[in-house]
């Protein structure tokens, strides 16, 4: 069974740091690319970062270009989001999801979420 | 960047009644399209890709269609468990967008 847990959200003052963690098992985390989706609250989803299976390759929303940093530790099945600068419109349930594989860029597994609230 | 425009945002119907969604891309995205269902308090999950390919598990009362910038799901039978917020998402443009969503109220 497919399990992507997230860990690592918390209340945070404007421009500090946090760094997000994905646990995934129940497939072969190398071999699947792997994004980060956000949902302010009451709000709908937003893509905020992705990185292939290798870890070679990230892709970053303008909205946080610059200040977060997407990777991954294959031998941990681990995905991770560092996150800077940040903002109060940076408040929002983070979700990691798993690419589906073979199609475009569409997301098969989701996790829980983790509350991200940035705020004095 | 692609701009979807899901309706109606709210749609209210009965048990066993069809619903239809709807989702209109500002250009056409060929048939990189997703529908996704989110209940409250849980994550998304994937229901139809690649506009019309149901994912794995889903039941067939769920179908997609449509290309190019006009989009629809369909449930044939409405079940009480069907209540939810009904995201589209499209991946033939940078970056990949949602839609605002549409909230099915059985």
């Amino acid at each position: 069974e497919v399990q992507l847990v997230e860990s690592g959200g918390d209340l945070i003052q404007p421009g500090g740091s946090l760094r997000l963690s994905c646990a995934a098992s129940g497939f072969t985390f190398s071999n699947y690319a792997m994004t980060w989706v956000r949902q302010a609250p009451g709000m709908g989803l937003e893509w905020v970062s992705s990185v292939s299976d290798n870890g070679g390759n990230t892709d970053y929303a303008d909205s946080v270009k610059g200040r977060f940093t997407i990777s991954r530790d294959n031998s941990k099945n681990t995905l991770y989001l560092q996150m800077n600068s940040l903002r109060g419109e940076d408040t929002a349930v983070y979700y990691c999801a798993k690419y589906l594989y073979g199609s475009g860029s569409f997301f098969d597994y989701w996790g829980q979420g983790t509350l991200v609230t940035v705020s004095s | 960047e692609v701009v979807l425009t899901q309706s109606p945002a709210t749609l209210s119907l009965s048990p066993g009644e069809r619903a239809t969604l709807s989702c209109r891309a500002s250009q056409s995205v060929s048939s990189q399209l997703a529908w996704y269902q989110q209940k409250p308090g849980q994550a998304p999950s994937l229901l139809v890709y690649d506009a019309s390919d149901r994912a794995t598990g889903i039941p067939a009362r769920f179908s997609g269609s449509g290309s190019g910038t006009d989009f629809t799901l369909t449930i044939s039978s409405l079940e009480p468990e069907d209540s939810a917020v009904y995201y589209c998402q499209q991946s033939r443009h940078w970056p990949v967008t949602f839609g605002q969503g549409t909230r099915l109220e059985i």
